[in-house]
């Protein structure tokens, strides 16, 4: 059964700090893997996809990478600002299209 | 970008009543959606995959009975809470892929907040 797992499970930094999330699974037969950033009592924003076939994605201040083999996804947040502060998910996708999602990390960035 | 959206947004009811959500995609057509639920501070948990002109498919432990899901066209699907109760409030969220085999990005509505009084 893949589990997805995100560490830290809470993060506050002061604006202007690079900042890394984790998330783990257990299970490397995947489709792609997604970062989402979610707003409180709100949907989800999809940040950034990569296949399973690829090593990272960038888009603007954000670089994830992917290391399927290990089971281990990384999201690279450089120069945090108070507009970054919300909760960023990952989720794996399996071949049949869902998704598997960690339990989050809840990010404060501080004026 | 395309665009799936949800109704109502935020939904009371009383306990046993029954409530129906509504997921449509916007300018694309969705053969298959998927439902998750979201509890206070916890992640997001797949319920269903909705398929459009057949049935259902449910994740261990999701009632069919209680979750009516119903995807009668290439952009509506309806989640039907049955005889809701308390422990139902949540957060439900449909999500439909951007390309037709379910794989690959997908997009999210905006959720909707239900509350069982």
């Amino acid at each position: 059964k893949q589990e997805v797992t995100q560490i830290p499970a809470a993060l506050s930094v002061p604006e202007g700090e690079n900042l890394v999330l984790n998330c783990s699974f257990t299970d490397s037969a995947i489709y792609n893997l997604q970062w989402f950033r979610q707003d409180p009592g709100k949907g989800l924003t999809s940040l950034l996809l990569i296949q399973s076939s690829q090593r990272e994605q960038t888009s603007g201040r954000l670089n994830a990478s992917l290391d399927k083999s290990s089971g281990r996804s990384t999201l690279y947040i450089a120069a945090s600002q108070p507009g970054d502060s919300a909760t960023y998910l990952c989720a794996v996708c399996r071949n049949t299209g869902k998704l598997i999602f960690g339990q989050g990390t809840t990010l404060q960035v501080k004026p | 970008g395309a665009v799936v959206s949800q109704h109502p947004s935020r939904v009371i009811c009383k306990s046993g009543t029954s409530v129906k959500i509504e997921c449509r995609s916007l300018d694309f057509q969705a053969t298959t959606m998927f439902w998750y639920r979201q509890f206070p501070k916890q992640s997001l948990m797949l319920m269903a995959t909705s398929n459009e002109g057949s049935k259902a498919t449910y994740e261990q432990g999701v009632e069919k009975d209680k979750f009516l899901i119903n995807h009668a066209s290439l952009t509506l699907s309806t989640l039907t809470v049955t005889s809701a109760h308390p422990e139902d409030s949540s957060f439900y969220i449909c999500s439909a892929p951007a390309r037709a085999g379910a794989r690959g990005e997908q997009y999210f509505g905006p959720g909707t907040r239900l509350t069982v009084t």
